[in-house]
């Protein structure tokens, strides 16, 4: 079974950096994800697909303070001088021939 | 600007129907896959159903398969969502998606603000 894992919570203080992870399930490493930002009663907005080698593009108006890696099995979303908008429940969401669309269970990042 | 605005949701009873349509604009609609994904409240974000930019490839999650149809009409740059048999589960914020290529499996690009489907009696 097809499945990304994500710790529930995170929490950072204002201007610092913090890093989310997004696991694949085994045997799927070579996947690549679309993070995803949902802030407090929003739709969710595309932040970047990230490659298997760490590779990454971003979608329209994303700041730099975003960024994106690589290793193994993970998938690391970075977010660098951290703002109290950042606040906001944050997906990996991963696709496939025969699982087509599979989301993680979210993180929700607080911002101290 | 790109934008995908849903439409159609509201209160139903369980056992009833109810179809939702998504208007596309700003892009090409017929140049990429479509998708619907909900939301239950307080939780998670589910994919429901995706097709591919020519209707030839329709995928759905197992939670909906038999239940639920997705369609898409290119030449008004609508997606639509025939929901059948509705269940109390089946309550959520209803999101309409771009994919980010012709076929359905792929990233979700552009989101829309959602429509709310309520089930209850």
């Amino acid at each position: 079974q097809f499945v990304l894992t994500q710790s529930p919570s995170a929490s950072a203080s204002l201007g610092a950096s913090v890093k989310l992870t997004c696991t694949l399930s085994s045997g799927h490493s070579s996947y690549a994800v679309a993070w995803l930002q949902q802030q407090p009663q929003k739709g969710p907005r595309y932040l970047m697909k990230l490659n298997s080698d760490g590779s990454h593009s971003k979608g329209d108006g994303i700041p730099d303070r975003f960024s994106g890696s690589s290793s193994g099995a993970e998938r690391y979303l970075t977010i660098s001088s951290l703002q109290s908008e950042d606040e906001a429940d944050y997906y990996c969401q991963t696709w496939g021939t025969g699982i087509h669309v599979v989301f993680g269970g979210g993180t929700k990042l607080t911002v101290l | 600007e790109v934008q995908l605005v849903e439409s159609g949701g509201g209160l139903v009873q369980p056992g009833r129907s109810l179809r939702l349509s998504c208007a596309a604009s700003g892009f090409t609609f017929d140049d990429y896959a479509m998708h619907w994904v909900r939301q239950a409240p307080g939780k998670g974000l589910e994919w429901v159903s995706g097709i591919s930019w020519n209707s030839g490839n329709k995928g759905y999650a197992d939670s909906v398969k038999g239940r639920f149809t997705i369609s898409r009409d290119n030449a008004k740059n609508s997606l639509y969502l025939q929901m059948n048999s509705l269940r109390a589960e089946d309550t959520a914020l209803y999101y309409c998606a771009k994919g980010d290529i012709v076929v359905v499996p792929a990233a979700l690009s552009v989101w829309g603000l959602g429509t709310l489907v309520t089930v209850s009696s």
